[in-house]
């Protein structure tokens, strides 16, 4: 079963405006992953923030994260044309044994950026 | 960051045959890689864990006869859709980690560049 739930599922906005992404994940974890996926290509990784961290900043990105409601967003600032792609959060399976370092990622959200 | 190769990028194939897609780090070794399907406009399913040396761990519901996967070296994984269909037409994605940034946490995945399979 999928771990994150995102919000919105697509996302439509003009050059220069910003762009947030919400996350929900149910399990605790011990870290949650932003990845970036252009139209048929690989992921990307973004950003990684802790649990024991409330807020990460990575140029033009901002990730915040709320364990007591188990939720994340994913803030692009003064958004370009060229973020125009899906964005995935994931959360880490840490049980152990053969399946260590699984993720598992939520449904995504599609940004469209207009020039 | 750390490099994961996939080839190949686009397949096409006929109903029947099988097909192989192979997983490279290209600079770290691998004990680990996942596999990853994805239909249009949908997340990343995980399908499997492949562990070099040992059997792959598969997910609920995933065939492991169907999805044959052999991880025999610290640097390559191959997934192979046996006597394919075209309900098994879709993006096949494979990641790996540097153990060496492990120390512990899990951390960030490094992606190949995903395998576009088309069964005719």
């Amino acid at each position: 079963s999928q771990q994150g739930e995102e919000d919105p599922q697509a996302l439509s906005i003009q050059e220069g405006e910003n762009a947030t992404m919400n996350c929900s994940y149910k399990t605790s974890i011990n870290n949650l992953q932003w990845y970036r996926q252009n139209s048929g290509r690989g992921l990307v990784h973004l950003i990684l923030i802790r649990s024991n961290e409330r807020e990460k900043h990575s140029g033009r990105l901002r990730v915040t994260l709320d364990t007591s409601k188990k939720s994340s967003s994913l803030l692009i600032t003064a958004s370009r044309a060229a973020d125009t792609a899906s964005y995935f959060c994931a959360t880490a399976d840490n049980a152990g044994g053969t399946s260590y370092g699984k993720l598992t990622f939520g449904q995504g959200t599609i940004l469209t950026v207009h020039p | 960051g750390a490099v994961v190769s996939q080839h190949p990028s686009r397949v096409i194939c006929k109903s029947g045959t099988s097909v192989k897609i192979e997983c490279r780090s290209l600079d770290f070794q691998a004990t680990t890689m996942f596999w990853y399907r994805q239909f249009p406009k949908q997340s990343l399913m995980l399908m499997a864990t492949s562990n070099e040396g040992s059997k792959a761990t598969y997910e609920q519901g995933v065939e492991k006869d169907k999805f044959l996967i052999n991880h025999a070296s610290l640097t390559l994984s191959t997934l192979t859709v046996t006597s394919a269909h075209p309900e098994d037409s879709s993006f096949y994605i494979c990641s790996a980690r540097d153990p060496l940034l492990l120390g512990g946490e899990v951390t960030e995945a490094f992606f190949g560049q995903g395998t576009r399979l088309t069964v005719v």
